[in-house]
């Protein structure tokens, strides 16, 4: 089973919501991924948990709080957003740093 | 210059063709190299993965990396209208950071 769940599948959220993203995986899997991809463009990592351990933060804005409560799960937590924050969210996770394998994403809307 | 190279296309082709979509890369410490396949509004589809040099074969597809000429190349044989979705070369030196091309669309016509 190469799965990544994601959830939920679209999200519109005001500029002064709170929600979060949620991602799992139940491949033994020990590093998962955040990706942001607008339309047209390819995905662009945002967070890296590599063993539970935050490995990679690319310079993401600190509205975006990423958390790694087990190896399986993969949250994004989402706070006063801008409308430019439009895009779809991917998931990823990889064993080590062999092939990768993305979740559905969720689709998000900032009005 | 981009670490990765890919023509975004649109590729038009009639159903039955063989296609064949392409990427180049500038940084030789690359050494996994993977291709995806994402539908609109869907996520990345891992298609093929290899490591380091050669070819490899699944079914109607054919992926090829030339690290000497730091080229990798993803064949479709017999396209379908299936088919049709963008296609992503990625590729990493042994980091988290995947390097993603920007995807080429491609068009199997009916």
């Amino acid at each position: 089973d190469t799965e990544v769940t994601q959830t939920p599948k679209h999200l519109v959220m005001g500029m002064t919501n709170k929600k979060s993203l949620k991602c799992e995986q139940h491949m033994g899997h020990r590093a998962m991924y955040w990706y942001k991809q607008k339309a047209k463009k390819p995905p662009e990592l945002m967070f890296v948990y590599s063993y539970e351990k935050l490995s990679i933060n690319e310079s993401v804005p600190s509205r975006f709080s990423p958390e790694c409560p087990n190896s399986s799960l993969l949250n994004l937590h989402l706070h006063a957003l801008q409308p430019e924050d439009s895009a779809l969210y991917l998931c990823a996770s990889s064993q080590d740093v062999g092939t990768q394998y993305f979740g559905p994403g969720t689709r998000l809307l900032v009005l | 210059q981009k670490e990765v190279e890919q023509d975004p296309g649109p590729l038009s082709v009639p159903e039955g063709a063989i296609v064949s979509l392409n990427c180049t890369y500038s940084n030789s410490a690359f050494q996994y190299f993977m291709w995806y396949r994402q539908y609109s509004r869907k996520g990345p589809e891992l298609l093929m993965y290899t490591y380091s040099s050669g070819n490899k074969e699944d079914g109607r597809f054919t992926a090829q990396v030339d690290k000497s000429s730091k080229y990798i190349s993803l064949f479709i044989r017999d396209s379908q209208p299936s088919d049709s979705a963008t296609y992503l070369c990625a590729m990493s030196s042994g980091t988290y950071k995947y390097i993603f091309g920007t995807g080429t669309r491609l068009k199997v016509l009916a």
